[in-house]
């Protein structure tokens, strides 16, 4: 069955960098698209980012933009997120979710399974 | 971006009532590319519904989505005790893709 599994989360200061990752197991890691998704506490769900299958395309919230950077390595079936200048509005659960259709762009999609999530603090 | 309006905040019903959850886009032209997910505390959304009214599979029949153009509803027509969570909805039609805030379903 698929599993999605986050790591890599903590308690981080303003201003430094994080990474984030996924491992995927139980389908073809290599032909979905993957997201990352995150809800702070208490609050509802926000779209981080966006790859392409084959990691050629990727799209990302305004709110990351220029400081988050998505990437995935197929051979390892393993999705990243790497965070950098975090804020404390960056303090959420980070969940990866996998697209619900074969797409070969990086468009917008549904998300049919998702990880546990991992929590990413960000405070000094 | 297309914002997402979920109505009630919260609803709060017994178990065996129906259910009908609200999602409003302040924009059209997402066709029907709308989901809908339950969250329970501590876990990671469920797909409930994708493409306005196909359930995902494993998802029992009481649960049917409806709408088109900027108006969207779930409906759960006998809501059983695991069915009290939090509901969102999505669009994917458009970037950025977006939720909505959320409609809780609690037990009265």
């Amino acid at each position: 069955q698929v599993q999605l599994v986050e790591s890599g989360g903590g308690v981080v200061q303003p201003g430094r960098s994080l990474r984030l990752s996924c491992t995927a197991t139980g389908f073809s890691f290599n032909t979905y698209g993957m997201h990352w998704v995150r809800q702070a506490p208490g609050k509802g769900l926000e779209w981080v980012a966006v790859i392409s299958y084959d990691g050629t395309n990727d799209n990302y919230a305004e709110s990351v933009r220029g400081r988050f950077r998505i990437s995935r390595d197929n051979a390892q079936n393993t999705l990243y997120l790497q965070m950098a200048s975090l804020r404390p509005e960056d303090t959420a659960v980070y969940y990866c979710a996998k697209a619900g259709r074969i797409l070969v762009t990086a468009s917008p999609v549904f998300f049919d399974y998702w990880g546990l999530g991992t929590l990413v603090t960000v405070s000094s | 971006e297309v914002v997402l309006t979920q109505s009630p905040g919260t609803l709060s019903l017994s178990p065996g009532e129906r259910a009908t959850l609200s999602c409003r886009a302040s924009q059209s032209g997402f066709s029907t590319y709308l989901a809908w997910y339950q969250q329970k505390p501590g876990q990671a959304p469920r797909l409930l519904i994708s493409g306005a009214s196909s359930r995902a599979t494993g998802i029992p029949d009481r649960f049917s989505g409806s709408g088109s153009g900027t108006d969207f509803t779930l409906t759960i027509s006998r809501l059983e005790p695991e069915d009290f969570a939090v509901y969102y909805c999505q669009q994917y039609g458009l970037s950025p893709l977006t939720f909505g805030g959320g409609t809780k379903v609690e037990i009265k």
